[in-house]
């Protein structure tokens, strides 16, 4: 079955550190994006890339970084420069514009130890 | 700018109600409409979307949605619920035919009395 994978489900980082969340699709959509869910906030766009070596800073970019080698795979990595990491991160990507909504994945649950 | 709008953070409806969220968007043009709903850690499932066309949509699960113009509202309704319905239920809206992501409203928590 097509869809979208995120890994790991729970990821501890010590402060300082950097750390990769996964994102994988086998879904051959062309636009994949990267979400972050803190409570009562909603999600809020990281980054997102509608196209293979191109991608777009979303409203709170400051302290991530992606890359978009692969058209299955779009990694995020939390830095060290991001102040406040512990959060729920949610990937998701669609095909054909806006307007056919998103498929997500299944999360991955960031805690700063 | 572009804003999602859910007024009710946490909602409460007894088992076999009847059930409406409420979603306003601002927006430039009449955006692109969703539903989404999300169960504890989990992703965020798509219920419905509202494209062009008739303004009463329906979706999975035994959900609508009526998108109305002149109250810039796209609201969620069920005519009964069930304690499965119980989760965070998140409204969305997108712009044009580009792809450079949705925006979300903030969610409302649906709680089901028994």
């Amino acid at each position: 079955d097509g869809g979208i994978t995120q890994s790991p489900k729970y990821l501890f980082r010590k402060e300082g550190q950097n750390v990769t969340l996964s994102c994988e699709q086998n879904l051959n959509h062309d636009a994949m994006y990267w979400y972050r869910q803190d409570p009562g906030q909603g999600l809020r766009l990281i980054y997102y890339s509608q196209i293979v070596n191109d991608f777009q800073k979303g409203d709170i970019a400051e302290g991530y970084s992606v890359s978009r080698e692969k058209k299955e795979s779009f990694p995020l990595t939390v830095t060290s420069a991001q102040k406040n990491p512990t959060a729920f991160y949610l990937c998701a990507s669609q095909t054909g514009g806006d307007a056919y909504g998103y498929t997500f994945g299944s999360g991955t649950r960031l805690t700063v130890v | 700018a572009q804003s999602v709008t859910q007024p009710d953070i946490h909602i409460t409806v007894s088992e076999g109600a009847s059930l409406e969220l409420r979603c306003n968007y601002s927006y430039g043009a009449t955006p692109y409409l969703f539903w989404y709903v999300q169960s504890p850690g989990q992703g965020l499932q798509l219920l419905l979307k509202y494209f062009s066309g008739d303004t009463l949509v329906q979706g999975i699960k035994g959900f609508e949605a009526e998108f109305k113009r002149s109250q810039s509202s796209f609201n969620l309704r069920k005519p009964s619920v069930h304690w499965s319905d119980a989760a965070e239920y998140f409204c969305a809206a997108g712009g044009g035919g580009g792809a450079d992501g949705l925006t979300f409203g903030k969610g409302t928590h649906l709680i089901i009395q028994p």
